[in-house]
């Protein structure tokens, strides 16, 4: 079945390092891929999204391209801020389809 | 302001108890869902429900039951025959069912002493 794998965390990081979060999934068909953040004490919600091979999904400075040839989809910012501090979730899911499969999430800290 | 209220935020049952769980939006949306987030899980999904009166079960539904007889509430039963009920449980919404994009409420964390 479909599934995605996001790498260990937790990720910790200094203020206005680069980030990367890898994402990697394994599909039968052609899904759709987002990242969803959780920050403490909320909700998930959507940061971006991305429904077909090289796009690239765009939000608060955050971006990933969804590669179908190495069946990856990772998280990058160029300079996180103390505010990014999260836990990112990678997710896929089929259109017209009900389930979202997520990955485990990846803790982000940083440190000013 | 528009969103997704969960109620309660926790709430703390002895075994053998049915408790629900209170999900409502204002968001207009026709699509909800009922997911449940344990520690290094991802999310799984219970229930979805894509219009009123109509529900479907998910990856994890047994020893869960919802009911949709409003747009904007979505209330999820956790019964005694869940096994393992302590976890996190996240409401989500959507306005286009089976686009991927959810809007998620703050969740409810369920204890079982």
């Amino acid at each position: 079945g479909d599934s995605v794998t996001q790498m260990e965390g937790p990720v910790t990081l200094s203020e206005e390092a680069f980030l990367t979060i890898n994402c990697t999934y394994t599909a039968t068909g052609y899904p759709s891929l987002f990242w969803y953040v959780q920050y403490p004490g909320e909700g998930l919600q959507l940061l971006l999204k991305a429904t077909k091979a090289d796009d690239k999904g765009s939000n608060k400075g955050f971006e990933a391209t969804y590669r179908k040839e190495t069946t990856s989809f990772h998280l990058e910012k160029g300079s996180v801020q103390v505010s990014d501090s999260a836990v990112y979730f990678c997710a896929l899911s089929y259109f017209g389809n009900e389930k979202l499969t997520f990955g485990t999430g990846t803790r982000l800290t940083i440190i000013p | 302001d528009g969103g997704i209220t969960q109620s309660p935020k926790y709430l703390f049952r002895k075994e053998g108890q049915n408790v629900t769980l209170s999900c409502e939006q204002n968001l207009n949306h026709d699509a909800m869902y009922w997911y449940r987030q344990d520690p290094g899980q991802g999310l799984r999904l219970i229930y979805y429900s894509q219009i009123v009166n109509d529900f479907q079960k998910g990856d994890i539904a047994e020893g869960y039951s919802v009911s949709r007889e409003k747009k904007e509430s979505f209330p999820l039963t956790v019964t005694s025959a869940q096994k393992n009920p302590t976890a996190f449980y996240l409401c989500a919404s959507s306005p286009a069912a089976g686009s991927g994009e959810l809007f998620f409420g703050e969740g409810s964390r369920l204890t079982v002493l």
